[in-house]
């Protein structure tokens, strides 16, 4: 079974510019997520999509961060204008729904660095 | 409001002891997961193990197994025969609720397993 996919893997910009990361979740999971992890601190949930309706953004910056999620499957999450506090490692993950336990299962990240 | 809280921002072990990595948490809801993750330098995140509020028995996993002090709300990891390979990042997580709500993560603590 393939894992979650992430792209790019790194990507360096400067302050002001956008930024675009994608995700492609497990086959057949229906809740997808996206956390910023910043470097010594635990992942913070940016925003949880279930299939394509989204079931929390509480935390995710509105006014520069944008993420979709089109037929339930793949994902996008979207800065524009980047700021420099948003370097960090931003992560994708999926759970299924079935089972009750809602493991999450990972990508292995975009390290970003705004210059 | 949902808390979890690590106290232990790194630890050593010797090669082949046990050790017992802390979590505690902080919910209102009766319906609640929790689960531990590890962090190795890679940077995925991998899904080691999980209790669910309503479990009687403690959670086992192979060399994991997860001590659940439900009055004490507490949700220990404890790692026996330590291997080198263990030297990583753990994080403790909660998810409230009895769907996939949202799930927030400790800060992590960093293990060192010593040869």
């Amino acid at each position: 079974e393939a894992g979650v996919a992430q792209s790019p893997r790194y990507k360096i910009i400067e302050k002001r510019q956008s930024v675009a990361f994608w995700c492609n979740p497990i086959s057949g999971h229906a809740t997808l997520y996206w956390y910023q992890q910043i470097l010594g601190q635990g992942p913070k949930l940016l925003i949880q999509f279930q299939n394509n309706g989204v079931v929390d953004d509480s935390q995710l910056p509105k006014d520069r961060f944008s993420a979709e999620r089109l037929k339930g499957v793949d994902s996008t999450l979207k800065i524009q204008p980047a700021k420099l506090e948003d370097s960090a490692v931003y992560l994708c993950a999926s759970s299924s729904d079935l089972g009750g336990t809602y493991e999450q299962y990972f990508g292995p990240g975009t390290r970003l660095t705004v210059t | 409001a949902q808390k979890i809280t690590q106290t232990q921002p790194g630890m050593f072990v010797q090669e082949k002891e046990a050790v017992t990595l802390d979590c505690t948490y902080d919910t209102s809801d009766q319906s609640y997961g929790l689960f531990w993750y590890k962090q190795p330098s890679s940077g995925e995140m991998i899904f080691l193990i999980y209790q669910g509020s309503y479990d009687e028995q403690n959670a086992t996993e192979g060399r994991y197994s997860l001590n659940f002090q439900k009055a004490r709300k507490s949700a220990n990891l404890v790692i026996s025969a330590s291997q080198l390979g263990d030297s990583a990042m753990y994080f403790c997580a909660m998810r409230e609720g009895a769907g996939g709500f949202k799930t927030i993560f400790g800060a992590g603590t960093r293990l060192f397993v010593k040869a």
